[in-house]
């Protein structure tokens, strides 16, 4: 059957630490993965989208791998803060696939 | 500014009544989505429409109705043959493609009793 599994539902690390969540995937063959931060109450937020054919993406302290052989994404937050507290999405998708498949998420808190 | 708008944020309703929950973007995208989000699982998809007048069903349409007669707007019934309809529903939009991000409401808390 087809899954997306994130990392252990929480995570915690201290500030300044870098923080690492995981999204593995079984039987699927996505053409790009994307990455969603969501808050408490609020809809998620778009932050980076990597494709099958790019190893590494970064945006600021944000940094995603995609590795097709693994089926798995690694989203780094660098020099993470407080402020970077909140439950990351993967989602998979590409043609074959025709619309987006989403992860349960990660919840991350970031101590002071 | 361009977003997307849920309302209300919150809704009681009694078991047995249907309810409908508004989305309505001013991001002149095409594609509109409603998700199902529940406590430890992921999104779940309803439905969603890549164009006006045309909609197809998610992974769990049973229960639910959409329409999309205007390209801002694409409100979502919960019909009373939903089970389980006591959760936080998010409309979503994209400009269209497989590739494109998707743009969130701040969602709709439902609670049926």
């Amino acid at each position: 059957s087809q899954k997306i599994e994130q990392n252990s539902e929480a995570l915690n690390i201290q500030e300044g630490k870098t923080a690492t969540l995981t999204c593995n995937y079984t039987n699927y063959s996505p053409a790009y993965l994307q990455w969603y931060r969501q808050d408490p109450g609020r809809g998620p937020v778009f932050l980076l989208l990597i494709r099958e054919n790019e190893k590494e993406k970064r945006k600021e302290r944000l940094k995603v791998t995609f590795d097709t052989t693994l089926k798995q994404s690694l989203f780094h937050i660098t020099a993470s803060q407080p402020a970077d507290s909140a439950t990351y999405l993967c989602a998979l998708g590409g043609s074959t696939l025709g619309r987006l498949y989403f992860g349960r998420g990660t919840q991350l808190t970031v101590w002071p | 500014d361009g977003g997307i708008t849920q309302s209300p944020k919150y809704l009681f309703r009694k078991e047995g009544q249907n309810v409908t929950l508004s989305c309505e973007q001013n991001l002149n995208h095409d594609a509109m989505y409603w998700y199902r989000q529940d406590p430890g699982q992921g999104l779940r998809l309803i439905y969603y429409s890549q164009i006006v007048n045309d909609f197809q069903k998610g992974d769990i349409a049973e229960g639910y109705s959409v329409s999309r007669e205007k390209k801002e707007s694409f409100p979502l019934t919960v019909t009373s043959a939903q089970k389980n309809p006591t959760a936080f529903y998010l409309c979503a939009s994209s400009i269209g493609g497989h590739n494109s991000p998707l743009h969130f409401g701040n969602g709709t808390r439902l609670t049926v009793t």
